[in-house]
């Protein structure tokens, strides 16, 4: 059975910070990996998507990597804003579905 | 750019009632999960539709709970006599026929049980 874990639980830092959140999964034959941020009471919008073929992914600020034999990814928040205040959920896709860790939750203060 | 829309937003009602959340889903996606995120915690699968067909069933949908897609477009589920342990956020989330695809989700039907 999949399982997904993410450290830390959660996170507070000052503005401008470079930031390192950390996901880890139990069984390697996946699909792809996904990042997403939710804001409090609301849905999720996805970040990043890495195939299993693939080590990295970037977008702005944010880069992903995927480790997927030692069951590892990690995602890069460079140069942390308050905006980037929100909870950050890892999802691994082995099975059309996807299964989720609990999530970091950030603060980043000014 | 209509993204997948969820309604209601919030949802109290009373232990044994039965509830219905609706989702629309983003026009050209023709898979649609039901996902459900208790508080602290990350969403749990429930179920996912291909078109109109129902493909897999988690064990956390219990009797109680039913989904429909009746013409594979939008998709209903429900929850008859609710029990305070429902209390959640149901989110639904679409994507493409194309495997492995980016999952787009909705603000989620929030529902509290009294």
């Amino acid at each position: 059975k999949q399982e997904v874990t993410q450290i830390p639980a959660a996170l507070s830092v000052p503005e401008g910070e470079n930031l390192v959140l950390n996901c880890s999964f139990t069984d390697s034959a996946i699909y792809n990996l996904q990042w997403f941020r939710q804001d409090p009471g609301k849905g999720l919008t996805s970040l990043l998507l890495i195939q299993s073929s693939q080590r990295e992914q970037t977008s702005g600020r944010l880069n992903a990597s995927l480790d997927k034999s030692s069951g590892r990814s990690t995602l890069y928040i460079a140069a942390s804003q308050p905006g980037d205040s929100a909870t950050y959920l890892c999802a691994v896709d082995n099975t059309d579905k996807l299964i989720f860790g609990t999530g970091t939750r950030l603060q980043v203060f000014p | 750019d209509t993204g997948v829309s969820q309604d209601p937003r919030h949802k109290i009602t009373k232990r044994g009632q039965n509830v219905t959340f609706r989702c629309d889903p983003i026009s050209e996606h023709n898979r649609l999960y039901w996902y459900r995120q208790t508080l602290g915690q990350g969403p749990e699968f429930l179920t996912y539709f291909q078109n109109e067909a129902q493909l897999e069933k988690s064990r956390l949908l219990s009797d109680r709970f039913s989904a429909e897609r009746p013409k594979g477009s939008f998709s209903t589920l429900e929850i008859q006599r609710t029990e305070q342990g429902d209390s959640a956020m149901y989110l639904c989330a679409s994507s493409s026929w194309a495997p492995q695809e980016t999952q787009y989700f909705g603000p989620g039907t929030r529902l509290l049980v009294l």
